[in-house]
C-alpha cells in the first residue's frame, strides 16, 4: 500500500490476556519506530529498528513489551499480560532511511482498550 | 539525549488572530527538530522540519518555525489563524547523523480556534 498499515485499528482485552499489534511500513522503508499516544501523555517513543542493526529498546516501559521486524519489513509489537494502564494508541511509523533528520510517516494507529 | 518540552497543553486562539505555540528542546548535538499535526480523527502528518540549513523553516498551511540555538527554542507561528487549524500539535527532536539517532516527541499543544 502507499502508508504505513497497522492491524487491528481497534482492540478491546481483558487484562492478563496477551495481544500482538502488526505494522506493514511504507514499501523499502528501512527505518520502524513504535509509538504509544496516552491521553495528556503525548507520543512516548517505544522502540525504533533500523536495517539489520540492533533495535533500540530504550523506550520500552516493562519486559511484558516486545517487539520484533522481520526480514527487514513487517513488525510486530507484543504485549503480554496486559494491564488497564497499557490502554492507548499504539502509533507506527516508517522513515526511508534511519537517522533523526528523515521525514518518519505515522500509520492510523491501533486503539488498545485493557478492561 | 535528546528531549523537548510543549508549554501549554492547550492553547486558545480567536479566527484571524497570531497563533504561537511554544517548543523548547534539549540535545546535546546539533538537532533535528520537527512540527507535526494531528487533525481530528487523522494520522499525524508533517508540519515542517528544520535540518540546520535556515534558521526560519515554512512549512505548510501558512505555518513557519524558527529555530533559536541561544534559546533552545523552535517555536511554531501562523499570522492569522483559520478555523481548519484546530488540531493537535507535536514538537519533536532528532540528535545526532547517525542512522541509530532515533526522533522523541513531545507531550502536545492542542489548538483551538474561537469564531
Amino acid at each position: 500500500g502507499a502508508g504505513v498499515s497497522q492491524s487491528p485499528s481497534n482492540k478491546v482485552t481483558e487484562k492478563g490476556k496477551d495481544v500482538e499489534l502488526r505494522c506493514d511500513p511504507i514499501s523499502g522503508h528501512t527505518a520502524l519506530y513504535w509509538y504509544r499516544q496516552s491521553l495528556g501523555q503525548g507520543l512516548e517513543f517505544l522502540i525504533y529498528f533500523q536495517g539489520n542493526s540492533a533495535p533500540d529498546k530504550s523506550g520500552l516501559p516493562s519486559d511484558r513489551f516486545s517487539a520484533e521486524r522481520t526480514g527487514g519489513s513487517v513488525s510486530t509489537l507484543t504485549i503480554q499480560r496486559t494491564q488497564q494502564e497499557d490502554s492507548a494508541v499504539y502509533l507506527c511509523a516508517s522513515s526511508p532511511r534511519g537517522g533523526a533528520g528523515n521525514t518518519i510517516y505515522f500509520g492510523e494507529g491501533s486503539w488498545l482498550t485493557v478492561v | 539525549a535528546q528531549s523537548v518540552t510543549q508549554l501549554g497543553s492547550h492553547v486558545s486562539v480567536s479566527e484571524g488572530a497570531l497563533v504561537l505555540l511554544r517548543c523548547n528542546y534539549s540535545s546535546s548535538v546539533p538537532p533535528y527538530l520537527f512540527w507535526y499535526v494531528q487533525y481530528p480523527n487523522q494520522g499525524l502528518q508533517l508540519l515542517l522540519k528544520y535540518t540546520s540549513a535556515a534558521t526560519l523553516v515554512k512549512g505548510i498551511n501558512g505555518f513557519e518555525a524558527e529555530f533559536k540555538k541561544s534559546e533552545t527554542s523552535f517555536h511554531l507561528t501562523k499570522p492569522s489563524a483559520h478555523m481548519s487549524d484546530a488540531a493537535e500539535y507535536f514538537c519533536a527532536v532528532g540528535g545526532g547523523r547517525s542512522s541509530a539517532s532515533k526522533i522523541i516527541f513531545g507531550s502536545g499543544t492542542r489548538l483551538s480556534i474561537r469564531p
